[in-house]
């Protein structure tokens, strides 16, 4: 049974570029978050999609959007990078209405110079 | 608004001893409370979870947890610690009122040290 997979594990870019993460949920989950973790704090919530719609929001600019398909896989863009965009992003799934722990993904580490 | 206090960033213990790492939360609701661990470059883990009824609650490698509710607080704990118990610690929390909405609130994580 595969658990949560992220793509890429490490990218880098620079200030001012556009950068896409995806996701796919553990086996039998339709709900996908995604959080931010700065190096030494924990994570942030961005936001979490069900049935292909944003359900709840953290405190993240528009310039953090997303998008999750019918097979429940999401992406999460960022645009017009800042250095402080530099952290490991993680993506949890779980299964929507039914009260339990997520699960995460390895995360993807991005790095802007 | 759902919170979470850690108030030790790192927790030094010997081998052996028992170890506590301390967590208290704030949510407006009944809350469900979790314990997560990071090892280094990883995502997180799931250790255990308060949902209700038993205060004491049991976890993966031995660990468990106290549900307070006057005090709020969620406390991790483990009779005998190991070298390989060293990582951060994250304990979270939601909203049991929320329904389907799981936004899931971390604390700033608790770094343990085993020392052998």
């Amino acid at each position: 049974d595969a658990g949560v997979t992220q793509s890429p594990t490490h990218l880098i870019k620079t200030r001012g570029q556009q950068v896409t993460l995806r996701c796919s949920p553990k086996s039998g989950h339709d709900t996908v978050s995604w959080y931010q973790q700065a190096l030494g704090q924990g994570p942030q919530f961005i936001f979490q999609y069900y049935e292909e719609e944003e359900r709840q929001r953290g405190n993240f600019p528009d310039r953090f959007s997303g998008h999750q398909f019918p097979n429940y896989s999401s992406e999460l863009n960022v645009n017009a990078l800042l250095l402080g965009d530099s952290a490991l992003y993680l993506c949890a799934s779980s299964r929507w209405g039914i009260t339990g722990e997520l699960f995460f993904g390895e995360g993807s580490r991005l790095t802007v110079l | 608004a759902q919170s979470v206090a850690q108030p030790e960033d790192q927790v030094n213990v010997a081998e052996g001893n028992p170890l506590t790492v301390k967590c208290t939360y704030s949510v407006s609701g009944n809350p469900y409370l979790f314990w997560y661990v990071q090892y280094p470059n990883r995502g997180l883990q799931f250790l255990l979870k308060y949902i209700t009824g038993d205060n004491l609650v049991k976890g993966s490698y031995g660990f468990e947890a106290e549900f307070n509710k006057s005090q709020t607080s969620f406390h991790l704990k483990k009779p005998a610690a190991l070298v390989s118990d060293s990582a951060l610690y994250f304990c979270a929390v939601r909203d049991a009122a929320r329904g389907g909405y799981q936004k899931v609130t971390f604390g700033t994580g608790t770094k343990l040290q085993v020392i052998p």
